[in-house]
């Protein structure tokens, strides 16, 4: 397998700007998490699903953020607008049964100007 | 509710140093616990893990034991080399769904 997917690597954009970040998880893996990463705040988990439906979305910062889940085999993080407060490392990650590691992705490097 | 507490960073060795690098936690029923490295520009990795007291993981020459008397799991490596140069998150899940959480990272930069 490929591991996670996450695409784009990098984005850049202006504030105001709508910005999708796209996460393919491992095959076969029913819970998917995306978290964000910055200097101040260390790793943040933003939302997660298991069998595709979110199942705690407390993390998500604001109303802003958007985060979905149409199959099994993809997830999108939408933020819009963007604010250049936003500029951070997403990362998406995927696992398999409970009491098992995660799995992430590179990252996607986003910087809202 | 659950959480992670890990020492602060930078930690500063010189190449061949013994290294400590103490995670404790907080959390209800029996979580499975994990270390996982951040190379610079890198996802996070799965370094080693543990999943029921007394339970040793092991990669690398990286070591944690998982003890729930002291609710610990420092990670250990008797000689550390350049490569190790990175950050380590001390991380659980407990509960369904697998939701890790994760301490703040630490720092090492390892020196010639």
């Amino acid at each position: 397998d490929a591991g996670v997917i996450q695409s784009p690597r990098h984005e850049v954009t202006e504030m105001g700007q709508e910005v999708t970040l796209r996460c393919k998880p491992i095959s076969g893996h029913n819970s998917l998490f995306w978290y964000r990463q910055t200097m101040m705040r260390g790793l943040e988990l933003l939302i997660y699903f298991n069998n595709n439906v979110p199942i705690d979305d407390s993390g998500m910062p604001e109303d802003r953020f958007s985060a979905k889940m149409p199959n099994a085999s993809f997830s999108t993080l939408k933020i819009q607008p963007s604010e250049p407060r936003d500029s951070a490392v997403y990362f998406c990650a995927s696992s398999d049964r409970e009491g098992s590691e995660a799995f992430f992705g590179q990252g996607t490097r986003l910087t809202v100007v | 509710g659950n959480s992670v507490t890990q020492m602060e960073g930078p930690v500063t060795l010189s190449e061949e140093a013994f290294l400590t690098i103490n995670c404790t936690y907080t959390a209800t029923g029996y979580p499975s616990l994990f270390w996982y490295v951040q190379y610079p520009g890198e996802g996070l990795q799965l370094l080693l893990k543990a999943t029921k007291a007394d339970d040793k993981g092991s990669n690398k020459g990286f070591e944690a034991t998982y003890r729930k008397e002291t609710t610990s799991f420092h990670l250990e490596k008797g000689s550390v080399q350049v490569s190790d140069s990175a950050v380590y998150f001390c991380a659980l899940t407990s509960g369904g769904y697998n939701k890790l959480i994760f301490g703040a990272g630490t720092r090492l930069a390892v020196h010639p």
